[in-house]
């Protein structure tokens, strides 16, 4: 069982908004950033979201996630076929000294 | 343009040892603090290592603490994970990832080497 819990699965048809959620604790999402990274199948996990809310240079601003608390979420906004994949939060544990990913949600486009 | 690469999976029986490799170019690999993260079949991303960037500081997860040894060479822009005591679940991809200065995430990862653990 992960120290991230996060919704296992999201879906929407192309255009609408779809959010899901990562829930931590006080010794990772409460004091540390959260980060975001893409999975397509078959292909390397792929950076979305740094420092909570900050996208790398190349990721569409239809991606924005928010941090309150010990919990996280991401927001895909007009969604798009190629969007289907699955999403992965991640973030430093002070208490474990060291790094855990949630366990996935996988988006579904309709 | 950077490029991780990932090498010395395959099948290995139980109980044995390796080492995986992870050769990096188009970067000055001695300034980046590395990552291995690994993806068993059908499962999610799990995080296994990280090393600062000149090899002083190292940090492991639960799962692979004490049979897992994460380690440097930067003159020969190599990233490596010696393993022993290989159990079948330890089956996996294993990812390099190279994180970002200023705390902006693992930027960069390599395609994968897949490691079975079956006798």
């Amino acid at each position: 069982q992960s120290v991230l819990t996060q919704s296992p699965s999201a879906s929407g048809t192309p255009g609408q908004r779809v959010t899901m959620s990562c829930a931590g604790r006080s010794s990772n999402i409460g004091t540390n950033y959260v980060y975001w990274y893409q999975q397509v199948p078959g292909a390397a996990p792929k950076l979305l979201i740094y420092k909570n809310n900050q996208r790398p240079s190349g990721v569409p601003d239809r991606f924005s996630a928010s941090k309150s608390g010990s919990s996280a979420s991401l927001a895909i906004s007009g969604l798009r076929s190629e969007d289907e994949a699955d999403y992965y939060c991640a973030v430093w544990d002070d208490s474990l000294s060291g790094w855990v990913f949630g366990g996935g949600t996988k988006v579904t486009v309709l | 343009q950077v490029q991780l690469v990932e090498s010395g999976g395959g099948v290995v029986q139980p109980g044995k040892s390796l080492r995986l490799s992870c050769a990096v170019s188009g970067f000055t690999f001695s300034n980046y603090a590395m990552h291995w993260v690994r993806q068993a079949p059908g499962k999610g991303l799990e995080w296994l290592a990280v090393i600062q960037f000149d090899g002083s500081l190292k940090y492991y997860g639960d799962s692979v603490k004490g049979r897992f040894t994460i380690s440097r060479d930067n003159s020969k822009n190599t990233l490596y994970l010696q393993m022993s005591n290989v159990r079948p679940g330890d089956t996996a991809v294993y990812y390099c990832a190279r994180e970002e200065a200023a705390l902006a995430g693992c930027g960069h990862w390599g395609q994968g080497t897949l490691l079975i653990v079956s006798s």
